[in-house]
């Protein structure tokens, strides 16, 4: 199993520049979730899915949007990229037991916008 | 309300001591409490996650301690490791159907040998 994958693993964007972040996950895990992590503020939550075809925002999600046509992909989009969205993006995945949910994520993609 | 507050925000311990990170939250609502160890490069894992009907939960090296009263709890780290350097991330969330967590800043430890 390779858990959870995300691609790119970098990337650099010009101001104004679009990409989109793909996360994908072979633990048939219902929930998935799109974190940035900055220097002294922790781990953030973008946007996450409860299942396929669902999204829902986080803490952060203005400037992101996400997609979730199948259940192990989930989709993070920059349309107009910024200098704040610089940063590292991981994708996390989670199944739940008894209510509880260890999330498993990957190993990150560091963006960098000029 | 749904911050959760971590220090120190970074630690350095000889080895074979005993490593102390702190997190504090406002909302009564969490009833899950994980850590999460980070090496560099990597995304976080789990390392260890507590109830609030429980006051500890050991495994191995690693304790959380739980004081619900005071609403914050604590991972000790006992006979630190050069291998145990890496950042931690206390995080907590309400059980139930999104398992959406909130974490907190994250601390930095370094063991020396």
């Amino acid at each position: 199993n390779a858990g959870v994958t995300q691609t790119p693993k970098f990337r650099v964007l010009k101001t104004g520049q679009s990409m989109t972040l793909l996360c994908a996950q072979d633990m048939n895990h219902e929930y998935m979730y799109w974190y940035r992590q900055d220097p002294g503020m922790g781990l953030r939550l973008i946007h996450y899915s409860v299942g396929e075809g669902t999204t829902a925002k986080g803490e952060v999600p203005d400037g992101y949007n996400v997609s979730r046509l199948k259940k192990q992909n989930f989709l993070l989009g920059l349309e107009s990229a910024a200098p704040s969205q610089t940063s590292v993006y991981f994708c996390a995945s989670s199944w739940a037991d008894r209510g509880l949910f260890e999330q498993f994520f990957g190993p990150g993609t560091r963006l960098t916008v000029l | 309300q749904q911050q959760v507050k971590q220090s120190p925000q970074s630690l350095i311990v000889q080895k074979g001591g005993i490593s102390i990170i702190n997190c504090a939250y406002e909302n009564t609502a969490f009833d899950y409490f994980p850590w999460y160890q980070q090496f560099p490069g990597k995304g976080p894992a789990l390392l260890i996650a507590i109830r609030p009907d429980v006051s500890e939960k050991k495994e191995g090296r690693f304790t959380i301690s739980f004081n619900k009263s005071a609403k914050q709890f604590s991972l000790h780290i006992m006979d630190s490791q050069p291998g145990d350097s890496a950042t931690y991330f206390c995080a907590a969330s309400v059980s139930g159907n999104t398992g959406k967590l909130i974490f907190g800043q994250g601390t930095t430890l370094q063991v020396k040998p």
